[in-house]
């Protein structure tokens, strides 16, 4: 079965640093792209960040660049995703997703929270 | 960044009624465009590619139109189980950018 599970949501302190990760099964990882699509509360859908399937290409957007940082281990057929000074409108669930195009995988989600 | 405009937010309609979505983009997109279908407290769910490549799987009641800036989303005959909130997204530019929702409920 294809799936995605994210993990390493949590509850940190605006400033603080949280690291997600997002384990693939049931798929040729190391063929696709993979992206990160964040979800506020209440709010639409926001992506975040894009790896190509070798790391050559990131994208970024403007809302996190600079503060986050994506990767992938192709090896362990995982996605990262490394958040530094959180800030209080980085509240959401976290979903990563597969795709170039068309994210046509997604994972659950994993929940960040940013508050004091 | 590319501006994605969805209308309309809301919509209430009835079962077997044909119900349309539209997508504006703010630039040219070619037919760099998708549709998501999400239902609450669940993960997005690709139903259109490319503007109009129905992902395998979807029923065929669901279409999609369009190129360059303007892009509709039908469900041609309204079901029970359609109730959710539909997004479009752009992918010309990475990362892409999604529409702000249109949330479908039933009359």
């Amino acid at each position: 079965e294809v799936q995605l599970v994210e993990s390493g949501g949590g509850l940190v302190k605006p400033g603080g640093s949280l690291r997600l990760s997002c384990a693939a099964s049931g798929f040729t990882f190391s063929s696709y792209s993979m992206n990160w699509v964040r979800q506020a509360p209440g709010k639409g859908l926001e992506w975040v960040s894009s790896i190509s399937s070798s790391s050559s290409y990131i994208y970024y957007a403007d809302s996190v660049k600079g503060r986050f940082t994506i990767s992938r281990d192709n090896a362990k057929n995982s996605l990262y995703l490394q958040m530094n000074s959180l800030r209080a409108e980085d509240t959401a669930v976290y979903y990563c997703a597969r795709g170039t195009g068309g994210l046509d995988v997604w994972g659950k989600g994993t929940t960040v929270t940013v508050s004091s | 960044d590319i501006q994605m405009t969805q209308s309309p937010s809301s919509l209430s309609a009835s079962v077997g009624d044909r119900v349309t979505i539209t997508c504006q983009a703010s630039q040219d997109i070619s037919n760099y465009l998708n549709w998501y279908q999400q239902k609450p407290g669940k993960a997005p769910k690709l139903l259109i590619y490319d503007a109009s490549n129905l992902e395998t799987g979807v029923p065929s009641r669901f279409s999609g139109s369009g190129s360059g800036t303007d892009f509709t989303f039908t469900i041609s005959s309204l079901q029970p189980e359609d109730i959710a909130t539909y997004y479009c997204q752009q992918y010309d530019n990475l990362p892409g950018t999604f529409g702000q929702g249109t949330k479908l409920e039933i009359k």
